[in-house]
């Protein structure tokens, strides 16, 4: 069974600043799709940025982008010029290919200090 | 557009309670899910549906009952409701499976007592 394992429960970062949220994940399939949510207080699921195995550039949105190491089955999400309205929770999640199912990870609480 | 809509937002129940948690979109989307999500766990799927007329069993079915009669709804019962079962609640919706973007209801934030 495919497993997502976020490390950090909490991160802090000044505004501004730059944080990266880890990531690793556990699947003996050589396609899936990864994912990134972020949850603020409203409990609102919200996708920040998706990545496809398959795909070796790393995605990117605006100050959103992601590290997508395949062999080391690691995908960290890095947030530039960190603003207020970035703290959230963040899931990352895995989805295999014709499947329904995400699978979560447990989640990171990140502050942003001002 | 409302995109996914659950009621109600918070819930107390006591023991040995049944309810009816709410999922509607106006997407259009074939697949729905329900999600619970519980500190240090995440989310984790509980039923899903590909279509009106099809659901199927996720991660942690146990103690619940879903239907899709039509492509719009897709509630999510509660036969007798234990306190293991308080957490909050997640219906999602999309159009495809893959890379497809899951959209998620504000959530349902149930306590049982």
């Amino acid at each position: 069974a495919q497993t997502v394992t976020q490390s950090q429960p909490e991160m802090s970062v000044q505004e501004a600043e730059t944080v990266t949220l880890s990531c690793t994940y556990d699947t003996s399939e050589s396609d899936y799709y990864l994912f990134w949510y972020k949850q603020p207080p409203s409990r609102q699921m919200i996708l920040v940025i998706r990545q496809e195995a398959y795909k070796q550039q790393n995605a990117t949105e605006n100050r959103f982008s992601v590290n997508f190491q395949k062999a080391a089955k690691s995908f960290s999400l890095k947030i530039s010029d960190s603003q207020l309205g970035d703290a959230a929770m963040y899931f990352c999640a895995y989805r295999r290919p014709g499947a329904q199912k995400l699978v979560f990870g447990q989640g990171t609480r990140l502050t942003i200090n001002p | 557009n409302a995109g996914v809509t659950q009621t109600p937002k918070f819930q107390v129940l006591k023991t040995g309670q049944s309810m009816t948690l709410q999922c509607a979109q106006d997407m259009n989307h074939e697949y729905m899910s329900w999600y619970r999500q519980d500190p240090g766990m995440g989310l984790r799927l509980i039923h899903y549906s590909v279509g009106a007329g099809i659901t199927d069993q996720g991660e942690v079915p146990n103690g619940y009952n879903v239907s899709r009669s039509t492509t719009e709804d897709f509630p999510l019962r509660l036969l007798s409701a234990a306190p293991s079962q308080t957490s909050v609640y997640f219906c999602a919706s999309s159009k495809g499976r893959g890379n497809t973007e899951a959209f998620f209801g504000q959530g349902t934030r149930l306590t049982v007592v």
